[in-house]
């Protein structure tokens, strides 16, 4: 199993679609994630953190199951501006240097159409 | 003013050569990294320094060399260039072990290497 999966798409959702995104990851002790975007040809750039109780930041909704080891993204009334590739990154557990080797998934494609 | 920039943006080069990305960040961070996003659009970490010390080095062929004079700067230096080294190279920092943005990375534009 890879250490962080996510579903590579592509999504084709219209204007204003609720979309959702799965990653699951391997490494239970796992202890932080995060959601990146990556527009096409430039650098990823964090989208927002995801904490154990679930948290919101305007449209965007992440969640976190540890029993399941897996975490969420969902994007309500989206705009052609959510055009982008969504990573699933993951902090594995331990001390010291490892424990910043940020593992990204592959990512999943999302196109919104007008 | 850019926050972590990395140059060139671009390499285009032979198989053999020796070639080097610069990377300096200003954001007062600890913590560099460099990354490797290949064609298939994988996100690989390679290497990350804290405070010009070596605290990652994942399983990268000794031709790449990383060099962190100081904390403001790391670069890459990639001997014998080899066909497979054709990628998008990311240069990364965060603050450094113990602080809340430990794992929150700012990443700069990238330097897309093609080895012909």
């Amino acid at each position: 199993r890879k250490e962080v999966e996510q579903d590579p798409g592509p999504f084709n959702v219209p204007e204003g679609a609720t979309v959702a995104f799965n990653c699951t990851y391997s490494n239970s002790a796992s202890q932080s994630f995060f959601w990146y975007r990556q527009d096409c040809r430039k650098e990823p750039k964090l989208l927002m953190s995801v904490y154990s109780s679930g948290n919101e930041d305007g449209r965007f909704t992440a969640q976190l199951n540890r029993a399941s080891q897996y975490i969420s993204l969902l994007i309500r009334d989206s705009k052609l501006s959510d055009s982008a590739t969504y990573l699933c990154v993951v902090t594995p557990g331990g001390s010291g240097g490892s424990n910043y080797k940020l593992t990204f998934g592959k990512g999943t494609l999302l196109t919104v159409n007008p | 003013d850019t926050a972590v920039s990395q140059t060139p943006k671009y390499l285009v080069t032979q198989m053999g050569n020796d070639k080097s990305i610069k990377c300096e960040q200003n954001l007062g961070h600890d913590t560099m990294y460099w990354y490797k996003q290949d064609s298939k659009k994988f996100l690989k970490i390679m290497f990350s320094y804290n405070n010009k010390e070596l605290i990652i080095n994942e399983t990268v062929p000794n031709r790449f060399s990383p060099k962190s004079p100081d904390k403001a700067h790391l670069n890459l230096h990639i001997n014998s260039l080899e066909l497979g080294d054709s990628a998008v190279y990311f240069c990364a920092s965060s603050q450094g072990p113990g602080n809340a943005g430990a794992n929150v990375l700012t990443f700069g534009a990238g330097s897309r290497l093609t080895v012909l």
